[in-house]
């Protein structure tokens, strides 16, 4: 079974600063789809980011951007500029590409940011 | 567009009393349905998908079951409660065309406790 790893329980970051939350995954598989979210104090889950695992070139949404990288099983999520509104939990994710995987994304565990005004 | 509905938004149930918590999709049709529960300062865990109309798959064998009657409606139940089960429940959609590519979109939850 696929497993995901956040290290990081908590990070505060001042505002305007870059901040980088890692991510790292176990997986034999080859293909197959990574995933940050981001649930605010209010708890709904919103999506930041995605990548293909069979993509090289890494993933970037405004502000967001990840470091993917597939031998070390790395997916880390890089957030400049930071803002207030950035607070909140960051869960990384994973979802096999192939039909006789679990079809439901595996989280882990989350990392808190905080913003420093 | 498509919007997802989940309900009650919160629910303070006793131990051993039953349980019937809803989650209907709009705008889309035949999406692929999920239940998660997040329990404090842990991360997601999913707990039933369903593909189709009656077609439930368990992912964690517990107290709770699902069902899906309609296309959009995806139901989580449990006929007594037990402490653990208090949490924050979240159901997803995705829709099917895209592939494993389309990621889920959230309900905004309920908050269970089991008193």
């Amino acid at each position: 079974a696929q497993t995901v790893t956040q290290s990081q329980p908590e990070m505060s970051v001042q505002e305007a600063e870059t901040v980088t939350l890692s991510c790292t995954y176990d997986t034999s598989e080859s293909d197959y789809y990574l995933f940050w979210y981001k649930q605010p104090p209010s708890r709904q889950m919103i999506l930041v980011i995605r990548q293909e695992a069979y993509k090289q070139q890494n993933a970037t949404e405004n502000r967001f951007s990840v470091n993917f990288q597939k031998a070390a099983k790395s997916f880390s999520l890089k957030i400049s500029d930071s803002q207030l509104g950035d607070a909140a939990m960051y869960f990384c994710a994973y979802r096999s590409a192939g039909r006789g995987g679990a079809d439901g994304l595996t989280f882990g565990k989350g990392t808190h940011l905080i913003i420093q005004p | 567009s498509q919007t997802i509905h989940q309900w009650p938004a919160t629910l303070v149930q006793p131990v051993g009393s039953p349980l019937s918590l809803e989650c209907t999709v709009e705008g889309t049709s035949n999406p692929n349905l999920y239940w998660y529960r997040q329990a404090a300062g842990r991360g997601l865990q999913l707990l039933f998908y369903s593909v189709g109309i009656g077609q439930i798959s368990s992912e964690v064998p517990q107290n709770l079951s699902a069902s899906r009657p309609q296309d959009r409606q995806f139901i989580l139940s449990s006929k007594k409660l037990l402490l653990s089960d208090s949490g924050f429940y979240l159901c997803a959609w995705r829709p099917t065309v895209q592939g494993r590519w389309s990621p889920l979109h959230f309900g905004n939850g309920t908050r269970l406790t089991v008193t």
